[in-house]
């Protein structure tokens, strides 16, 4: 099982829809989770962390499920402005640093 | 405004030539690290660096080193660059390595004739 596991997409949907993301991760000791965004090869930028709770930021809503080791990204009302890759990100490997997913590109047409 | 900087933008290079790409963050974060990232492969971690003065290597450390000296720069060289070198390039930083977000500069676009 790869460490950080995502759906490449990409998802199409038009304007105002609801889009889910999920992730699978392999590491249960992972303690951190976040969702990053990355435009058209631009810089990946922090898009939210994900908290055991759950957490929501405006039209965005993450969730973790320890017991299966996935996270899920809701996205509401879904605008032009989200087209963009979205990644999966993990705390955990080898390597003292985050482990981030390839990637589920989101599509957003008028 | 704080936050990462990266240098050169871009660079067309020739095989064989040496390379430094640089990285400058002013956050004081203490974690800091260099990906590549090639289409269809995600982001690559390079090298890390926990703190200053010591360095890790990570998935696809071959042809590259790093150094940090201080705090703040965290340079990335190509000893002698190869085709296959070339890639988007991208430095982050983190206040605490391995749990902390990672806050990433805005990349160099790297090619190796």
């Amino acid at each position: 099982r790869k460490e950080v596991e995502q759906d490449p997409g990409p998802f199409n949907v038009p304007e105002g829809a609801t889009v889910a993301f999920n992730c699978t991760y392999s590491n249960s000791a992972s303690q951190s989770f976040f969702w990053y965004r990355q435009d058209c090869r631009k810089e990946p930028k922090l898009l939210m962390s994900v908290y055991s709770s759950g957490n929501e930021d405006g039209r965005f809503t993450a969730q973790l499920n320890r017991a299966s080791q996935y996270i899920s990204l809701l996205i509401r009302d879904s605008k032009l402005s989200d087209s963009a890759t979205y990644l999966c990100v993990v705390s955990g490997s080898g390597y003292s640093t985050l482990t981030f997913g390839k990637g589920t590109m989101l599509l957003v047409s008028p | 405004i704080a936050g990462i900087t990266q240098a050169p933008t871009s660079q067309i290079l020739a095989a064989g030539r040496r390379m430094t790409l640089r990285c400058t963050q002013d956050m004081r974060h203490n974690a800091m690290y260099w990906y590549r990232q090639d289409l269809g492969l995600g982001l690559r971690l390079i090298h890390y660096s926990n703190t200053a003065g010591t360095t890790g290597k990570g998935e696809v450390p071959d042809g590259y080193s790093v150094s940090r000296a201080n705090t703040d720069d965290f340079p990335l060289t190509l000893a002698s660059a190869v085709p296959s070198q070339t890639s988007v390039y991208f430095c982050a930083s983190s206040g605490v390595a391995g749990y902390n977000e990672q806050f990433f500069g805005p990349g160099t676009r790297l090619t190796v004739l």
